[in-house]
């Protein structure tokens, strides 16, 4: 089973700063990574797919980077609706896995 | 605009049985791949298993193979998780998800809200 490994656990900054989520991977997957944001009480919801494409109505202050073992999200500029949990998901092989998250918060 | 809604989920005995529902609508449902996934109460997100288009090809996590079986009726637009033998550690959020195609392609464009499955020991 392929585990990610996701850090910080959480993450403390202001708004409008830029932060940077860390993904690492138990093996190489290529660039078959996801990442998706959640609100508390709320699906997830897809930013990025194919390590560094961005799901369709996502903003451009979202992107993502990596192959192989490591990767990140980033978000240039945060904006209050974006404090909340990150998480990656490799679709590399079976079993698919999920990270820990990181929570961004102020 | 893609709509998932889960329904079924429900307070069980440990050992018994139930089956989750998603409908499904504003996509063509038997082309894409579909997925459960689950999240435990203040936990991560866990995938538990994913089936083709055409309901060829099914996938399960270790921890519910034997016991779950997923399945879909593309007449209906429906996905079904019909879930045997529950254990305390099922309790979760099951989340309907859609893929991004019909197999292989297996990062999730859209999710329902998820159903409640509480699972008492």
């Amino acid at each position: 089973e392929i585990v990610l490994t996701q850090s910080p656990a959480t993450l403390s900054v202001s708004p409008g700063e830029r932060v940077t989520l860390s993904c690492r991977a138990s093996q190489s997957i290529s660039s078959n990574l996801a990442w998706y944001q959640q609100k508390p009480g709320q699906a997830p919801r897809l930013l990025v797919y194919g390590a560094s494409n961005r799901a369709t109505g996502i903003p451009a202050r979202f992107s993502g980077s990596g192959s192989g073992t490591e990767f990140t999200l980033t978000i240039s500029s945060l904006q209050s609706e974006d404090f909340t949990i990150y998480n990656c998901q490799q679709y590399h092989d079976w079993p698919l896995t999920f990270g820990g998250g990181t929570k961004v918060e102020i | 605009e893609v709509q998932l809604l889960e329904s079924g989920g429900a307070l069980v005995q440990s050992g018994g049985s139930l089956r989750v529902s998603c409908a499904a609508s504003g996509f063509s449902f038997s082309v894409y791949a579909m997925t459960w996934v689950r999240q435990a109460p203040g936990k991560g997100l866990e995938w538990v298993s994913s089936i083709s288009g055409g309901g060829r090809n099914t996938n399960y996590a270790d921890s519910v193979k034997g016991r779950f079986t997923i399945s879909r009726d593309n007449s209906k637009n429906k996905l079904y998780l019909q879930m045997n033998s529950l254990r305390a550690e099922d309790t979760a959020v099951y989340h309907c998800t859609k893929e991004a195609a019909n197999w292989g392609e297996n990062w999730f464009v859209s999710w329902g809200p998820g159903t409640l499955v509480t699972v008492s020991s």
